[in-house]
């Protein structure tokens, strides 16, 4: 089992809806998780970490469950401009990050 | 802001050569990382360093190596390109769990 997996997608989504993704990690013990994402042929940005309690950034929300073993970004009112892949990370012992391979997202007019 | 920046954006390269690949950042970070990225597997970790002449394998070491001689460097080798390196290579840098990429070299290895 990959210690991240993220469905690949594409999620193609019209402008305005709400769209999410869920990321799964095999280790029990991991302690830190973030969401970044990539643009088109750029780097890699850290977009949010995601809290215990879940967090808010705008229309983006990040949530965890330990229970599960999953983390989840929702893209409430979706822009052209959120079209980009985004990744899940994990942080499983001391400052170990692992990625995941990313889920595409493209926002159609 | 962090700025990490990459001495190539675009390289290409025969087989057999000895390929340099440079990474330099601005905010005193103690921790850097190289980092490839191939279609369908995501960022793996190739090396990185927690300090000035430290360096520690990470989960691809093979046919690469690395040189920390300044706590803003860190430069990655490729010993003897192989077609098998052309790759996205991204460098990163932080103090803990997060990562500051910089843009990233597009390696062709012919």
């Amino acid at each position: 089992r990959k210690e991240v997996e993220q469905d690949p997608g594409p999620f193609n989504v019209p402008e305005g809806a709400t769209v999410a993704f869920n990321c799964t990690y095999s280790n029990s013990a991991s302690q830190s998780f973030f969401w970044y994402r990539q643009d088109c042929r750029k780097e890699p940005k850290l977009l949010m970490s995601v809290y215990s309690s879940g967090n808010e950034d705008g229309r983006f929300t990040a949530q965890l469950n330990r229970a599960s073993q999953y983390i989840s970004l929702l893209i409430r009112d979706s822009k052209l401009s959120d079209s980009a892949t985004y990744l899940c990370v994990v942080n499983s012992v001391g400052q170990k990050v692992t990625f995941g391979t990313g889920t595409k997202l493209q926002v159609i007019p | 802001d962090v700025k990490v920046t990459q001495s190539s954006r675009y390289l290409v390269k025969r087989t057999g050569e000895k390929v340099f690949l440079e990474c330099v950042q601005d905010m005193d970070h103690e921790n850097m990382f190289w980092y490839r990225q191939d279609p369908g597997l995501g960022l793996r970790l190739i090396y990185f360093s927690y300090d000035v002449k430290m360096k520690e394998k990470g989960d691809i070491p093979e046919g690469y190596s690395v040189s920390r001689e300044k706590k803003e460097r860190f430069s990655l080798i490729l010993e003897s390109a192989s077609t098998n390196q052309t790759s996205m290579y991204l460098c990163a840098s932080s103090w803990g769990t997060d990562r500051y990429f910089g843009p990233g070299t597009r390696l062709l290895v012919l």
